[in-house]
């Protein structure tokens, strides 16, 4: 069973804070996606991995950073939080780079105030 | 990249089968169609995917007509624990592994 985690299920910052959520899966997949979820607006891609040492932006990358040092580890960085990334936000991963399964953390809600 | 329409709510009720109809009318041909669900406060999770035709795992059906331009999830028996947002995804090969995610049929089961 593939096991994906994320650091925190609840996380509340203040306006400029540097924010890091981490994702870590066992399955030795080679994508890993990071997602925003708001409600109206569905689930949006904000960056991908493939590779170690290796990203791509999304649809909503602005105001993001991702960091892949290792193959299972892909963290999110807000380099300066603002009250509109106060979101649901989950990692996913996928084996490869063919239209596959992916499998989704369980989100962390971020609240910035 | 492929846009789906699906409805937006769904009532039911416990066992009964439950059709959800997407529709996807500029499918390209190396394009698949997949759906998946999600619970409350939890990441969405892989139902089935198929191509063509019909498509059964333990879970659902997927019923694909030969233009492909709209597909069905069925859900057979359905109880209280399927109630959550189902997402009809179309995309292939060449978008890298993307998701492209609308916004989903609300599925409310009752007793």
């Amino acid at each position: 069973d593939v096991k994906v985690t994320q650091s925190s299920r609840y996380l509340v910052k203040r306006t400029g804070e540097k924010v890091f959520l981490e994702c870590v899966q066992d399955m030795d997949h080679e994508n890993m996606f990071w997602y925003r979820q708001d409600p109206g607006l569905g689930l949006r891609l904000i960056y991908f991995s493939y590779d170690v040492k290796m990203k791509e932006k999304g649809d909503i990358p602005e105001g993001y950073s991702v960091s892949r040092e290792k193959k299972e580890r892909f963290s999110l960085i807000l380099e300066s939080a603002s009250t509109n990334q106060t979101s649901m936000y989950l990692c996913a991963t996928g084996q490869d780079v063919g239209y596959n399964e992916q499998f989704f953390g369980p989100g962390t809600r971020l609240t910035v105030l | 990249l492929a846009k789906t329409t699906q409805p937006i709510s769904m009532d039911s009720y416990e066992g009964q089968e439950v059709n959800i109809t997407c529709s996807h009318n500029n499918i390209a041909t190396n394009d698949y169609i997949t759906w998946y669900q999600q619970f409350p406060s939890q990441g969405p999770r892989f139902i089935i995917q198929g191509y063509k035709t019909k498509v059964t795992n333990e879970v659902a059906s997927l019923f694909i007509p030969a233009d492909r331009k709209s597909s069905t999830l069925s859900l057979p028996r359905v109880s209280l624990s399927d109630t959550a947002v189902y997402y009809c995804l179309v995309g292939g090969d060449n978008q890298g592994g993307k998701l492209i995610f609308g916004q989903g049929t609300e599925l409310s089961v009752k007793p």
